[in-house]
């Protein structure tokens, strides 16, 4: 069966440190990944996805992730933490082909001063 | 934001009664997606469609109906509301000429629906 599996929950770092939030999946064919941010009351923006390549992804607003087919994990980085970084965070795999998507139940963020 | 509206943006219902939720785009985009989003689950896939009277089934399409008559409109129905209803409805459009995992190939969503079933 397919899922994406966030196996945290919450997250609290500091200001100007480094992020990383992780994202296990278990897919039957090769996926497609992505990682979204949510802020309260909005909709889910993109902030990368993989599909084929490099599994070194750069997304928006300084976010990488990297695809490591041989752990199952698409886990997004940071290097330095905002504040305004500070929302909730999605997991998501979906088909190649096709249109049923899955994600995972969300890191919720907290940066502190 | 895609051109994405939902309309209501917050609604409170009885068990029993029926709800329609609408959601517009106004980019002629051929795929469209209903999700609910719920604590602890993340977003899971209601139903979604195609093109214009084309549609299919999610994840979790138990007690819910879609219609789309227009590509602009994908309306998301729920016969008859129960509790286990009660959600954040999220639309959402697929962008891209087809090609799967090209630079367009993106879901943009709208801003969402809060019902609650009383």
């Amino acid at each position: 069966a397919q899922s994406v599996t966030q196996p945290d929950i919450h997250i609290t770092v500091s200001e100007g440190a480094s992020l990383e939030l992780r994202c296990n999946y278990s897919y039957g064919a090769t996926p497609y990944l992505f990682w979204y941010v949510q802020s309260p009351g909005q909709g889910l923006q993109l902030l990368l996805k993989y599909f084929s390549g490099d599994t070194l992804v750069q997304g928006i607003k300084g976010f990488e992730a990297e695809f490591k087919r041989s752990q199952s994990s698409f886990n997004l980085r940071k290097p330095s933490v905002h504040w305004s970084d500070a929302a909730e965070y999605f997991c998501a795999v979906g088909p190649r082909t096709g249109n049923q998507f899955y994600f995972g139940t969300g890191t919720s963020l907290t940066v502190i001063p | 934001d895609a051109g994405i509206t939902q309309s209501p943006r917050h609604k409170v219902t009885e068990t029993g009664t029926p709800v329609t939720l609408r959601c517009h785009q106004t980019e002629n985009h051929r795929y469209m997606y209903w999700y609910r989003q719920d604590p602890g689950h993340g977003l899971r896939l209601i139903h979604y469609s195609y093109g214009v009277k084309d549609t299919d089934k999610g994840e979790v399409s138990d007690g819910y109906s879609v219609s789309r008559s227009k590509t602009e409109d994908f309306l998301l129905t729920l016969e008859s509301a129960t509790s286990s209803q009660t959600s954040v409805y999220f639309c959402a459009i697929r962008q891209g000429t087809g090609l799967a995992g090209g630079p367009e190939d993106e879901q943009f969503f709208g801003p969402g629906t809060r019902l609650t079933v009383l």
